[in-house]
């Protein structure tokens, strides 16, 4: 059971947005920086935000992220099939990183 | 560019150690902004943080996970390892080392997992 809350899963059609959550607390999200990841299958998590919504070289200006108190959200516009994957949200928690259970996008 | 490449056997026994190493290129161990960390995955779940340490040997680990975990950094090899003692069915899972950019000045503290291995499958079986 993790302490950052996502939901299991969402879905849309290609070239639509999907917004994902990630719900914590004060002693995490509240008081400290979110990152977020992203899965594809068989492969290693991609660090895909951080900071709460600054984007590594590379990553397309279609994902985007932001904060509100205890709570986190990634952005995804313009779905394509190629964002079929697992996505994570972590951030530090006083003591230990942690990381959102996941949540997994399915383009319809 | 920076990668990360675990090595380790991909099975071991219930009540033995697991270790594992992970031999970081393009990228100083030593590099005073980086933290050390492994995680692990056990098939279809989610991601575990297992611990850290940075190159003074300072550590943090998952408190539920503590009593059998040990993360060190050899520098003179640019790699760094993980000893999980004692471990059973439950430990089976994919593991990733990483190398987690940090920032700690001021009251204010950032990181961020920025380089991943490409992870490695540990079964532990008899």
């Amino acid at each position: 059971q993790s302490v950052l809350t996502q939901p299991p899963s969402v879905s849309a059609a290609p070239g639509q947005k999907v917004t994902i959550s990630c719900s914590g607390s004060s002693s995490n999200i509240g008081n400290n920086y979110v990152s977020w990841y992203q899965q594809l299958p068989g492969t290693a998590p991609k660090l895909l935000i951080y900071e709460n919504n600054k984007r590594p070289s590379g990553i397309p200006d279609r994902f985007s992220g932001s904060k509100s108190g205890t709570s986190a959200t990634l952005g995804i516009t313009g779905l394509q099939t190629g964002d079929e994957a697992d996505y994570y949200c972590g951030t530090w928690d006083g003591s230990l990183s942690t990381f959102g259970g996941g949540t997994k996008l399915t383009v319809l | 560019q920076v990668q990360l490449q675990e090595s380790g056997p991909g099975l071991v026994k219930p009540s033995q150690t697991l270790s594992l190493t992970c031999t970081v290129s393009g990228v100083s161990i030593t590099s005073g902004s980086y933290y050390w960390s492994w995680i692990r995955q056990p098939a279809g779940k989610g991601l575990e943080w297992i611990g850290r340490s940075d190159t003074s040997g300072s550590t943090n680990y998952n408190p539920a996970l503590k009593s059998r975990v040990t993360i060190s950094v050899d520098t003179s090899k640019n790699q760094f390892s993980l000893n999980l003692s004692s471990v059973t069915a439950a430990d089976t899972a994919v593991y990733y080392c990483a190398g987690v950019y940090f920032y700690d000045a001021y009251g204010d503290y950032l990181e961020y997992f920025q380089y991943w291995g490409q992870g490695t499958l540990v079964t532990v079986s008899s």
